[in-house]
């Protein structure tokens, strides 16, 4: 199975500052036929089901602001949010759907500083 | 507007069974490559398993702890996924959400296989 390590596993960033989350995959998540890293990224508020804020490592989903953007490859991803806005507390997740069984990393639990 | 909503959670004990639904709208749910993902209290988001769609072969997968215990299906006719669960844990106790892509076009989820579209979640709690 593909382990995927979230670092870190909490984070206190002050509103309008960078937040940097990383995400390593034990294997890479490259597929090198169409040249795509399968990895998403998700956001989860209490009480509410997992929304998808980008894919393919750094495509956002539609409607979600740009102040979220994904980078890396291979093995190695980031998520950062350029602008921490208050409404951006949550527990974030990366995932790896390059092969069954699909996993996420731990989470990492964004709060306000 | 994809809607999903599952139902059929509720208190089982240990070694009991429960039946999970997830019906299915806003999407040709026949083409939809499906999947459950769990939340245990206080743990981070684990996915449970996939069907795929009956013209890409209709097969399951199932992550290795569920694995012989739960078994996923659907019903295309009712636009409904099932998580049948036996065998029940205490470490089973979780919110359960159904989860799919967003892609139309033949064979398309071979390719979407990231989840756009989740359910509320249906709470699922085995106790004695």
């Amino acid at each position: 199975d593909i382990v995927m390590t979230q670092s870190p596993d909490s984070l206190a960033v002050s509103l309008g500052e960078r937040a940097t989350i990383n995400c390593k995959s034990s294997q890479s998540v490259l597929y090198s036929s169409n040249n795509k890293n399968y990895l998403g990224w998700y956001q989860q508020k209490p009480g509410q089901p997992p929304k998808l804020l980008i894919y393919w490592a750094s495509t956002r989903e539609s409607g979600v602001p740009d102040r979220f953007s994904g980078s890396g490859s291979g093995t190695d991803f980031t998520l950062t949010i350029s602008s921490l806005q208050a409404e951006d507390v949550a527990v974030y997740y990366c995932q790896q759907y390059y092969t069954t069984p699909y996993t996420f990393g731990q989470g990492t639990k964004l709060e306000i500083k | 507007e994809v809607q999903l909503v599952e139902s059929g959670g509720g208190l089982v004990k240990p070694g009991g069974s429960l039946r999970l639904s997830c019906a299915a709208s806003g999407l040709t749910f026949s083409n939809a490559w499906m999947s459950w993902v769990r939340r245990a209290p206080g743990k981070g988001l684990e996915w449970v398993g996939r069907i795929k769609s009956k013209s890409d072969g209709g097969t399951t997968d199932h992550a290795a702890p569920v694995k012989g215990r739960f078994t996923i299906s659907r019903d295309d006719s009712k636009n409904t996924l099932y998580l049948q669960m036996n065998s029940l844990k205490t470490e089973d106790t979780a919110v359960y959400y159904c989860t799919t892509g967003d892609c139309s076009g033949d064979g398309c989820y071979r390719l979407v296989k990231y989840f756009q579209h989740w359910g509320q979640g249906t709470l699922v709690t085995v106790s004695s």
